[in-house]
């Protein structure tokens, strides 16, 4: 079964503080792997994919095809990183999206 | 330009009532995409259109969910004869279609739909 599973429902730092949110899969072929996030009150939006291999905003994740993870990582989190984090996949070359709970991200001052 | 617009915003109707929602895409962006936010969950994929054509509807959770895109723009979400477990967010995004080597899905405001 297609699967994307977050572990954690709320993840709560320290600004300055490094920060992990998990993110693990299950996915028979070739998936593209995505981070969205959702501010207060805005959009979800596209905050990075696997095949750029960017770092956006600081966060960086990795494709780990033997653990089946792609981890987001901050190595000093901002108050303004507060959100919802949403880890997706979908198949290379393909159009539907499959969406793990989120996490939310609560950066404390 | 205008991002994806989504209307209404918020929707209340009685259990057994028809309701409709509008998604306007991007101009321009082919791809069109619906998908339902239950309170604690990500979004569930729910149709994907491709121009006018409905390519994936494997989401839709049963007949009485429709979506039309009649000129290959704006999309309706059709639900009949709805239910308390109707109730969620929907949310429409779009993207630049296949072969153009970018598919970043740009998500609307979405419609809270609540069905007492």
């Amino acid at each position: 079964a297609q699967r994307v599973t977050q572990p954690e429902k709320l993840l709560s730092v320290f600004k300055g503080a490094p920060v992990e949110l998990k993110c693990n899969y299950s996915y028979s072929g070739s998936p593209e792997l995505f981070w969205y996030v959702q501010y207060s009150r805005q959009r979800l939006q596209l905050l990075l994919r696997h095949i750029s291999r960017e770092s956006i905003k600081g966060f960086t994740a990795d494709l780990n095809k033997g653990e089946t993870s792609f981890h987001l990582k901050k190595p000093f989190a901002q108050e303004e990183d507060s959100a919802m984090y949403y880890c997706a996949l979908k198949n290379t070359g393909g159009f539907k999206t499959i969406f793990g709970a989120g996490t939310r991200l609560f950066v404390k001052a | 330009g205008a991002g994806v617009s989504q209307t209404p915003s918020n929707k209340v109707t009685e259990k057994g009532k028809y309701v409709e929602l509008r998604c306007d895409p991007i101009s321009g962006h082919t791809a069109l995409y619906w998908y339902r936010q239950s309170l604690g969950q990500g979004p569930e994929f729910l149709i994907y259109f491709q121009g006018t054509g409905a390519a994936d509807d494997s989401g839709l959770p049963n007949d009485r969910f429709f979506a039309v895109r009649p000129e290959g723009s704006v999309s309706t979400l059709k639900i009949q004869r709805t239910e308390r477990g109707d109730s969620a967010v929907y949310l429409c995004a779009s993207s630049l279609g296949p072969g153009t080597g970018e598919n970043t899905q740009y998500f609307g405001p979405g419609t809270r739909l609540t069905v007492l």
